[in-house]
């Protein structure tokens, strides 16, 4: 099963508004990290935040995370029709010795109306 | 500054097809990752190479085999093609396993 849940599927807001993403994962992660996908197009990296951190910033993007219950938030402010896209988290787990691999959830689709 | 480059964009199998998706990265990235994407399942893990020489099973690695060729190249082949592996299949690479990933733009396959 996946390791990423994102809350809600679908997200529909006014131009201006604020947008925030939850993501719950599964087991211990050496970092998370938020991505944004346009239409059918490949994903682009936004923010990680380390295992170690509980908040970060980039931008108008505000990230946290919750060790203790498996969780983070992806808060977007003040957005705009061009922040319509697909997000998605991202945990980046041990799989063995100094191995890592990237698992991804499902996804939320924010709409944003202009 | 090509990135993430795959090939073929599309693609249209037969049922029991073979074919390899190419994917290749001139970042020098160690590691490297095939995910397959469909609707309302967002990104699975198929295969991932945390570095030059080895691969790794993902979440759904039935159906695929993978080569990691050199440092640049991570090849997805699939020996005889199903109807279930109708799907946009991305790659992606990393400086590090545990660092953020740059993905190409996708291979939209369609198994009949």
């Amino acid at each position: 099963s996946q390791q990423g849940e994102e809350d809600p599927q679908a997200l529909s807001i006014q131009e201006g508004e604020n947008a925030t993403m939850n993501c719950s994962y599964k087991t211990s992660i050496n970092n998370l990290q938020w991505y944004r996908q346009n239409s059918g197009r490949g994903l682009v990296h936004l923010i990680l935040i380390r295992s170690n951190e509980r908040e970060k910033h980039s931008g108008r993007l505000r990230v946290t995370l919750d060790t203790s219950k498996k969780s983070s938030s992806l808060l977007i402010t003040a957005s705009r029709a061009a922040d319509t896209a697909s997000y998605f988290c991202a945990t980046a787990e041990n799989s063995g010795g100094s191995n890592y691999k990237l698992t991804f959830g499902k996804g939320t689709l924010l709409t944003v109306n202009p | 500054n090509a990135g993430v480059t795959q090939t073929p964009k599309f693609q249209v199998l037969k049922t029991g097809q073979s074919m390899t998706l190419q994917c290749a990265q001139d970042m020098n990235h160690n590691s490297m990752y095939w995910y397959r994407q469909d609707p309302g399942m967002g990104l699975r893990l198929i295969y991932y190479s945390a570095s030059e020489g080895t691969t790794d099973k993902g979440e759904v690695p039935n159906g695929y085999n993978v080569s990691r060729l050199n440092k640049r190249e991570f090849s997805l082949r699939l020996e005889s093609a199903a109807p279930s592996q109708t799907s946009v299949y991305f790659c992606a690479s990393a400086p590090t396993a545990n660092t953020e990933a740059f993905f190409g733009q996708g291979t939209r396959l369609t198994v009949v």
